[in-house]
């Protein structure tokens, strides 16, 4: 299986601060890579595809990156609603595995 | 757009079969990929399978010989059987769509399954 760590496992910042996530895979997944926005008590939305593509409706604020093993999540200008917990997924073998994600508060 | 459910019963004691549906509303189930996949209390998540609408199974390795996924296409519901659980099957549980062997998009609301006698 591959794994998917993340770093770090929480994040405070203040808002308008500009915020990064790092996802690294146990060996190379090209650009299969996701992102996913979690809040509390609810399902995973995702955000980023294919390492870079931003979903349908989700800020221009949020932006990805990477390919290979190391890849990064960064949210521009930290905004209260981005309060959540972030997590990555590889999709270029199965299992399917995600990162341990990454838990955003505001400091 | 296309929105998923899950129901089945929040409590299953030790040993037995866990069992819940997904429905599949305001679309069809009779393409794409259909999963199901599970996050303990403060823990990640973890892909338990897919059932695609042709009706071919993918599991994950780890939980391969308890797990049986199916669909019924009359009801547009997919459904997940978990046998002889233990209390580390204790998780929310979530189906979720794949329209290709990708992300997974959109995800149902998920509901949170016990594990205990």
């Amino acid at each position: 299986d591959i794994q998917m760590t993340q770093s770090p496992s929480t994040l405070s910042a203040s808002i308008g601060d500009r915020v990064t996530i790092t996802c690294r895979a146990s060996q190379s997944i090209s650009s299969w890579l996701a992102w996913y926005q979690q809040k509390p008590g609810k399902a995973p939305n995702l955000l980023i595809y294919k390492a870079s593509s931003l979903d349908s409706g989700v800020p221009s604020r949020f932006s990805g990156s990477g390919s290979g093993t190391e890849f990064t999540l960064t949210i521009s200008s930290l905004q209260p609603d981005d309060v959540a917990t972030y997590c990555c997924q590889q999709y270029n073998s199965y299992p399917m595995t995600f990162g341990q994600g990454t838990k955003v508060e505001i400091k | 757009q296309v929105h998923l459910q899950e129901s089945g019963p929040g409590l299953v004691k030790p040993s037995e079969t866990l069992s819940l549906s997904c429905t599949v509303s305001d679309g069809s189930i009779r393409s794409d990929y259909w999963n199901w996949l599970r996050q303990p209390p403060g823990k990640g998540l973890e892909w338990i399978g897919y059932i695609y609408y042709s009706g071919i199974t993918n599991y994950n390795p780890s939980l391969k010989s308890r797990v049986t996924m199916s669909l019924d296409t009359s009801k547009n519901q997919f459904s997940l059987k978990l046998s002889s659980v233990t209390a580390a099957d204790t998780a929310v549980y979530y189906c979720a769509r794949q329209k290709g062997q990708n992300w997974f998009d959109p995800w149902g609301q998920g509901t949170l399954v016990t594990v205990s006698s």
